[in-house]
């Protein structure tokens, strides 16, 4: 079977940095996803990793061990507007472009 | 401005009636799906359909019927078989292709249906 495991639910302050995980075990790994989704809202594209290593992109970075299964998604210099679900996504070595999601992490910014 | 336009936002549905989602997709992808999401659970892929007049069961599809006769639409019908309607659902597309470029997902805005 597939797995996926990120935290439920994560809070932080305004202009914080936050860390937020992912780890999978699953048969096949073709990269990992980062999306975004604010309530009720389509999800949007963050990251893709699919390499050992890091990937910067504005206050926005991703980093993946596939000897490990693991990835986590930083987030610096926190703003209120961040406050919204994370999902971790791993594409599957299919004929298809196949993610499988995890449940997602609600992140919560105070001022 | 291109994108992935879903209808109804909102549906109410009584139980026993069919109901149909509308996905259509201006961005000339090849592949086009279909998730579900409910609360505490990762989304879940019900069809999927890669080139037009083709499309395969995902991990859920029981209770749920699509076509794709064009490359723009990939409408979803939720049947009255389908035990827990209650959801949101998420359309998407991509090129389907093999680079980075291919692989994103584009999603649309959802529609959120309630079987009273």
């Amino acid at each position: 079977g597939q797995n996926i495991d990120q935290p439920t639910e994560m809070t932080a302050t305004e202009g914080a940095i936050v860390q937020i995980n992912c780890t999978y075990q699953t048969s096949g790994f073709n990269g990992l996803f980062w999306y975004q989704q604010h309530a009720g809202e389509a999800p949007t594209f963050l990251s893709y990793n699919v390499l050992d290593g890091l990937e910067e992109k504005g206050r926005f970075s991703s980093f993946l061990s596939r000897s490990k299964g693991y990835s986590y998604l930083l987030l610096k210099e926190l703003q209120m507007k961040d406050s919204a679900s994370y999902l971790c996504a791993v594409s599957l070595n299919t004929g298809f472009q196949k993610l499988v999601f995890g449940t997602g992490t609600r992140l919560l910014v105070s001022p | 401005d291109g994108g992935i336009t879903q209808s109804p936002k909102y549906l109410f549905r009584k139980e026993g009636q069919n109901v149909t989602l509308s996905c259509e997709q201006n961005l000339n992808h090849d592949a086009m799906y279909w998730y579900r999401q409910d609360p505490g659970q990762g989304l879940r892929l019900i069809y999927y359909s890669q080139i037009v007049n083709d499309f395969q069961k995902g991990d859920i599809a029981e209770g749920y019927s699509v076509s794709r006769e064009k490359k723009e639409s990939f409408p979803l019908t939720v049947t009255s078989a389908q035990k827990n309607p209650t959801a949101f659902y998420l359309c998407a597309s991509n090129l389907n292709g093999r680079g980075m470029g291919g692989r994103e997902l584009f999603f649309g805005e959802g529609s959120r249906l309630t079987v009273l």
